[in-house]
């Protein structure tokens, strides 16, 4: 069965420190999704992306936070300068098709741990 | 804008006994409604969906939840609960004409007893 899958499982930065995570969506999707839930708290949106551009953002995604498609198969979140309170557990997510009532599938997440 | 209440961060059940998960939402438009699983260390894993039609719907491993309207709820349900039933489940709204953007409630753990 079709499966996003995420790399690393989980990363260890310093503080400042620019970290990029992976995605791999499901092949035929078309809308790409990145949240977040730190740890203890929701699971949060961040941003998502459609047609090569950012359809939506939160006010969480801010300038530190950037998102990219560069080969047609990885989508890729990049967090500039890492803050402490970016420690979080990230997941990516893909969708089939523009109608809401799609289902999203979630990959296994990318625990970010900040010191 | 929308959101989503889940009443019970944890939920202790017995084996064989009913699993009552509580969820409540907020929004302006008819949403579509979703209850998601996470075992641990593995991702989020759809359970069920409401979007039109039917109010109760049924999903995987046994679960159902019904949409009551009136009660701008989605109580999730599983007449008897299994030892493989312990994670965290989390119910979540999507509005039409918003994408599938997906906003969450603050998850609820379920320990299950032998």
């Amino acid at each position: 069965e079709p499966e996003v899958t995420q790399t690393p499982s989980h990363q260890v930065t310093q503080m400042g420190q620019e970290v990029i995570l992976r995605c791999v969506p499901i092949s035929n999707h078309l809308y790409f999704y990145w949240y977040r839930q730190i740890l203890g708290q929701k699971v949060e949106f961040l941003v998502s992306f459609y047609n090569n551009e950012i359809s939506e953002k939160s006010e969480i995604f801010d300038d530190q936070f950037s998102v990219e498609r560069p080969d047609g198969s990885n989508f890729t979140l990049k967090i500039r300068s890492t803050k402490l309170e970016d420690s979080a557990m990230y997941f990516c997510a893909s969708s089939g098709g523009r109608a809401p009532t799609g289902e999203l599938f979630f990959g296994e997440g990318s625990r970010l741990t900040v010191l | 804008a929308q959101s989503v209440t889940q009443l019970g961060s944890h939920v202790s059940v017995s084996e064989g006994a009913l699993v009552l998960l509580r969820c409540n939402y907020s929004s302006s438009v008819p949403p579509y409604l979703f209850w998601y699983v996470q075992y641990p260390n593995q991702g989020l894993q759809l359970l069920l969906k409401y979007t039109t039609g039917a109010t109760l719907v049924k999903g995987i491993n046994g679960f159902e939840a019904e949409f009551k309207k009136s009660e701008t709820s989605f109580h999730l349900t599983k007449p008897s609960a299994h030892m493989s039933d312990a994670a965290e489940y989390f119910c979540a709204v999507s509005v039409p004409a918003a994408g599938n953007k997906l906003t969450f409630g603050g998850g609820t753990r379920v320990l299950v007893k032998p």
